[in-house]
């Protein structure tokens, strides 16, 4: 098993720049999510999504699309990039908990910069 | 509302044992998680605790759960250079199964 993957691993754009990155699991997980990890702030979810066709806001979704047309893949579009969206970001997945643990399993990073 | 707060350094020398301290403000947690990031890597699951747990260890590793005090602490025992990385604190809430709330992250420096 792979895990979860993420791709690309770095990235550079310019200000006002698209583009998406793509996260996959091998695990058919249900949940799936996309976290940005910026220095002193841990981790900040994005969006997320509970299910295959599913999505929903996190703590800072504004700048970011996403996408979970098929189980195994989660997409996160930035449509207009911005200096602000530099940053560490992480895809993870995980179980769908009901009365257990949620164990996130978490995806290398992309590391991306907006010049 | 939700927050998880930890101090962002710890250094320890080797062979001593460390102690990584977090709170948290909802009283509706149901589990608390303790992750590892190593540089450069993404995050792993060390351990976790139910919230109607006082302790729970696992070889080097101590939970500590203060329901009241709503403090959760990390003790590893005996600590060795591989240890060195940053230790994120996490609560997932009864009333949102599906979300985890992280703290900042503590990093561990290991002194020889």
């Amino acid at each position: 098993n792979a895990g979860v993957t993420q791709t690309p691993k770095f990235r550079v754009l310019k200000t006002g720049q698209s583009m998406t990155l793509l996260c996959a699991q091998d695990m058919n997980h249900e949940y799936m999510y996309w976290y940005r990890q910026d220095p002193g702030m841990g981790l900040r979810l994005i969006h997320y999504s509970v299910g295959e066709g599913t999505t929903a806001k996190g703590e800072v979704p504004d700048g970011y699309n996403v996408s979970r047309l098929k189980k195994q893949n989660f997409l996160l579009g930035l449509e207009s990039a911005a200096p602000s969206q530099t940053s560490v970001y992480f895809c993870a997945s995980s179980y769908r908990s009901g009365t257990g643990s949620n164990e996130q399993f978490f995806g290398p990073g992309t590391r991306l910069t907006v010049l | 509302g939700e927050d998880v707060e930890q101090s962002l350094f710890l250094s320890v020398r080797e062979g001593d044992s460390s102690v990584i301290n977090c709170t948290y403000t909802d009283s509706s947690s149901t589990y608390l998680y303790w992750y590892k990031q190593e540089p450069g890597a993404g995050l792993q699951l060390l351990t976790y605790i139910f919230s109607n747990m006082d302790m729970k260890q696992d070889q080097r590793l101590t939970v500590l759960l203060n329901k009241k005090d709503k403090h959760l602490s990390l003790r590893i025992a005996d600590t060795q250079t591989g240890d060195s990385a940053i230790y994120f604190c996490a609560e997932s809430l009864y009333s949102s199964a599906s979300k985890i709330i992280f703290g900042s992250g503590t990093r561990l420096s290991i002194r020889p």
